[in-house]
């Protein structure tokens, strides 16, 4: 069974703060995603990383797939009021018919 | 476009009633996937399908069934539901290929009293 873990579970900092959220497994997949959900939607993609190593970034966000991998971490710089919600990561293994699972989430809370 | 619409957007049960609930999409996507999303578990993937007629289990099936009679349909359906069940349900579909970026809809509010 693929199971991805993120940490941690909730983060609550003040405005102009740093962060980063992770996301572990000991499965590899052939791609990561993050998204964000707000209260009452679904969630929205962010970004998808594919390739080992790669890192990409979103404005303040930056986002990284392990060399493996198995991981990615979401890094918010200066973070803002605006970007309190729930951060998702979600794994696809080619390999497994299709499956797109996701980790249980880290709630945000950035207070003004 | 549309994107992805679940209907209905809220509904509660009695223990024991069936429903089913839908998931259209209109972007031509292969695979398509169901969730239940409760407090501090993320998304658990309940079933999916990787094209028309293929439906699979995913990690929390028990107690539902899918069809996947046309390709911008996904239904999932409740037989017997249970208070277990009360849940807040998304309906996803992507590509088949490259990222596989997934698009969700609303969500339906699902409670079983």
């Amino acid at each position: 069974t693929q199971l991805l873990e993120q940490s941690p579970q909730f983060l609550s900092i003040q405005e102009g703060e740093n962060l980063t959220v992770y996301c572990n497994s000991s499965s590899v997949f052939s791609s990561l995603q993050w998204y964000r959900q707000e209260p009452g939607e679904g969630p929205v993609l962010l970004v998808t990383v594919v390739t080992g190593g790669e890192v990409k970034k979103l404005k303040r966000l930056t986002f990284q797939f392990g060399d493996a991998r198995k991981d990615s971490s979401l890094h918010i710089t200066a973070a803002q009021p605006g970007d309190t919600g729930l951060y998702l990561c979600a794994g696809a293994d080619d390999n497994q018919g299709g499956k797109l699972i996701f980790g249980q989430g880290t709630e945000l809370s950035v207070k003004p | 476009n549309a994107g992805v619409t679940q209907t209905p957007k809220f509904r509660v049960l009695k223990t024991g009633q069936s429903m089913t609930l839908l998931c259209a999409q209109d972007m031509n996507h292969e695979y398509m996937y169901w969730y239940r999303q409760d407090p501090g578990m993320g998304l658990r993937l309940i079933h999916y399908s990787v094209g028309e007629g293929t439906t699979a289990k995913g990690e929390v099936p028990d107690g539902y069934n899918v069809s996947r009679l046309k390709k911008q349909n996904f239904l999932l359906g409740l037989e017997s539901a249970a208070p277990s069940q009360t849940s807040v349900y998304f309906c996803a579909s992507s590509y088949s290929t490259g990222s596989r970026l997934a698009f969700f809809g609303q969500g339906t509010r699902l409670t079983v009293v």
